[in-house]
């Protein structure tokens, strides 16, 4: 099973709609980070969480990690076609003994 | 500042072959990490080095083997290659270990397999 979840899988929106996309976790994460990914190339780095409650932003991008430290969500304001890409969550596992783990992502398109 | 570099772009090779994958890291990071990224998939760990010590391990077979070298570049080795082992190869470096520190990534190896 996934060790961490996001929601929707797949999302297509309208240019200038706003959307969010959420990433959960069964467990404290500890440190929250959220990566960007056109089509079969590397990974963009957006925004990393750490404390309870912290929210940031960036351009029209905003990420919130919940105070349990198990939700995170990603919210685009104004959507626009260079939004479209693979948005993926990841987090540090050391809690668990383990390393750094990734969500299975969630592909949007933005329609012009 | 260059970014994360990695080689070769693209690979094909047979089943039963062996791969060698290369990662060089931004200048000043000393951590580099691996990962395997199936076609649909978000991407599994492989390793973590840092400081030239393996510092991390995921779920993958012993054909995957790793190193760093003192100029903190890394070498990701797969032996007896699978048809299943055909996937994008994923290097990001990082100024500490993976989770504490922000990772930045190479463009990746596409790995084919036949």
């Amino acid at each position: 099973s996934q060790e961490l979840e996001q929601s929707p899988q797949s999302l297509i929106v309208q240019e200038g709609k706003n959307l969010t996309i959420n990433c959960t976790s069964s467990k404290t994460l500890y440190g929250l980070y959220w990566y960007k990914q056109k089509y079969g190339e590397g990974l963009i780095f957006l925004m990393m969480l750490q404390k309870g409650g912290e929210e940031k932003s960036h351009e029209k991008i905003t990420a919130k990690l919940d105070e349990k430290k198990q939700q995170s969500s990603l919210h685009i304001t104004a959507s626009q076609p260079s939004h479209a890409g693979i948005y993926l969550c990841g987090a540090d596992k050391k809690n668990y003994g383990q390393n750094f783990v990734f969500g299975p992502g969630t592909r949007l398109s933005v329609l012009p | 500042d260059a970014g994360v570099t990695q080689s070769p772009t693209h690979l094909i090779k047979t089943r039963g072959q062996q791969v060698t994958l290369r990662c060089s890291p931004i200048s000043g990071h000393k951590s580099v990490s691996w990962y395997q990224q199936v076609l649909g998939q978000g991407p599994q760990f492989i390793f973590q080095y840092y400081e030239k010590e393996e510092r991390g391990r995921g779920n993958f077979p012993d054909r995957f083997s790793a190193r760093q070298f003192p100029n903190y570049s890394s070498e990701l080795n797969v032996n007896a290659l699978l048809l299943g082992d055909s996937a994008l190869y994923l290097c990001a470096s990082s100024q500490g270990l993976a989770g504490l520190y922000e990772q930045y990534f190479g463009p990746g190896t596409r790995l084919t397999v036949t």
